[in-house]
Formats: structure tokens, C-alpha cells, sequence
């Protein structure tokens, strides 16, 4: 079945990067768009930005820009979101989630990964 | 980027009994060219990731109980979930995608009364 199968949770110090998974199976990867947004303690769903899988470019939320960076590895049917930088502000459930061709709503998404920024 | 507003943050409904969750955008997102408005509506469980219930504000995701509608048009914006049940807890949010940046409401708590 189609799915989206992220990379398992992460203790990262203050000033240090970290790099989340997000492998998908049960489809063309490279025929959809894959989007990040992440779950902050007590605050909304928050857009960081996104990759066309097919062609690889990206865009990125303005308020991410210069520390994030979306990849994506074709051979592998996976995407990669990299916050570098990290403050406890950081501290968040980060999820990739799927885009369909000419843009639409996110249909699919992957469980979630919790990354923990502490001292 | 535009700023998606609910209203209200939460609320509790009896079992069975009508809610209702508003949108706002802070500009339309009906596009002229095919008359469509890019405005979804999620269910987010506990531990869950979201869920889509509704795109296109009015058209239900496959498998999506009937009890659950969608509305509105322009800038406005209504989920309604018309008989609510004991597994409809859960905070719902509005998402446009009208733009690249894909911007989510708050967010709307709904608990059984």
C-alpha cells in the first residue's frame, strides 16, 4: 500500500544539525511532491517546505530559509529534511507528507518522527 | 504568506449533536481559471499524524464518514460534522494550498460535552 515510513526519533544538543528520513513505497516517488511540517508543543501545524521529487527543486517556508535543506535520493524512493542550528524552540514531531502532481492537498503523510533539542 | 484564522480554538459538543469549525483566510483562495477553492480540512488524533477529511473545501477524501461536510468559498470557510461520535475527538485544522507555502489554521480542539 502507498505509505510513508519516516526515521525513528532523535535527541539532538543546542547548535547541532539533525537529518530525518522519509522512504516511500507504493508509488511512482518521483511523480509527487513531498512536503515537511512539523507539530511544535501548544503551537499549529507549521509548512518548512518542499522538494519535487522528480526534478529535485525546492522550496523552503521563509522562515527556515538558510537552515533547512530538503534532498531526496531517487534510487532510494526517499526524502530527507536537515534543520541545522537546532534551539530548543526546535523541539517538535517533524512529518513528510505527500503532494499530488499540479499541487493539491497533503493525501498522504508519514508517522511522524519527534526530534528533542535539549542541553 | 497567507494566515489561516479558526474560530473558535475549541469546543464540546454532545454526542450526536451538530459542530461546526470556521476559516478564515487572510485573501481568497478560489482560483478563477477552474473555479476551485485550494482549502483542505485534517483530523489529528493523539499520536497520529493528520488525516485528510475534505479538499477542494467541499469534496470528501475517499472513506470519509457523511457526517463530515465542507463549505464555503472565497476567504470563508465551514467544516461540519453533523452528528458528532465518541472517535471525532481530535483537533482539525484548515490548510490552503493555493500558494507554494501550504499555511495551516491554529487549529480546533473538539471534545465530547
Amino acid at each position: 500500500q502507498v505509505q510513508l515510513v519516516q526515521s525513528g526519533a532523535e535527541v539532538k544538543k543546542p547548535g547541532a544539525s539533525v537529518k530525518v528520513s522519509c522512504k516511500a513505497s507504493g508509488y511512482t516517488f518521483t511523480s509527487y511532491a513531498i512536503h515537511w511540517v512539523r507539530l511544535a508543543p501548544g503551537q499549529r501545524l507549521e509548512w518548512m517546505g518542499w522538494i519535487n521529487a522528480g526534478n529535485g527543486d525546492t522550496y523552503y517556508s521563509q522562515k527556515f530559509q538558510g537552515r533547512v535543506t530538503i534532498t531526496r535520493d531517487t534510487s532510494a524512493s526517499t526524502a530527507y529534511v536537515e534543520l541545522s542550528s537546532l534551539s530548543s524552540e526546535d523541539t517538535a514531531v517533524y512529518y513528510c507528507a505527500r503532494d499530488p502532481p499540479g499541487g493539491g492537498p497533503f493525501d498522504i503523510w508519514g508517522q511522524g518522527t519527534v526530534v528533542t533539542v535539549s542541553s | 504568506d497567507i494566515v489561516m484564522t479558526q474560530s473558535p480554538d475549541s469546543l464540546a459538543v454532545s454526542l450526536g449533536e451538530r459542530a461546526t469549525i470556521n476559516c478564515k483566510s487572510s485573501q481568497s483562495v478560489l482560483y478563477g481559471s477552474n473555479n476551485q477553492n485550494y482549502l483542505a480540512w485534517y483530523q489529528q488524533k493523539p499520536g497520529q499524524p493528520p488525516k485528510l477529511l475534505i479538499y477542494w473545501a467541499s469534496t470528501r477524501e475517499s472513506g470519509v464518514p457523511d457526517r463530515f461536510s465542507g463549505s464555503g468559498s472565497g476567504t470563508d470557510f465551514t467544516l461540519t460534522i453533523s452528528s458528532l461520535q465518541a472517535e471525532d475527538v481530535a483537533v482539525y485544522y484548515c490548510q490552503q494550498y493555493y500558494t507554494t507555502s501550504k499555511t495551516f489554521g491554529q487549529g480546533t480542539k473538539v471534545e465530547i460535552k
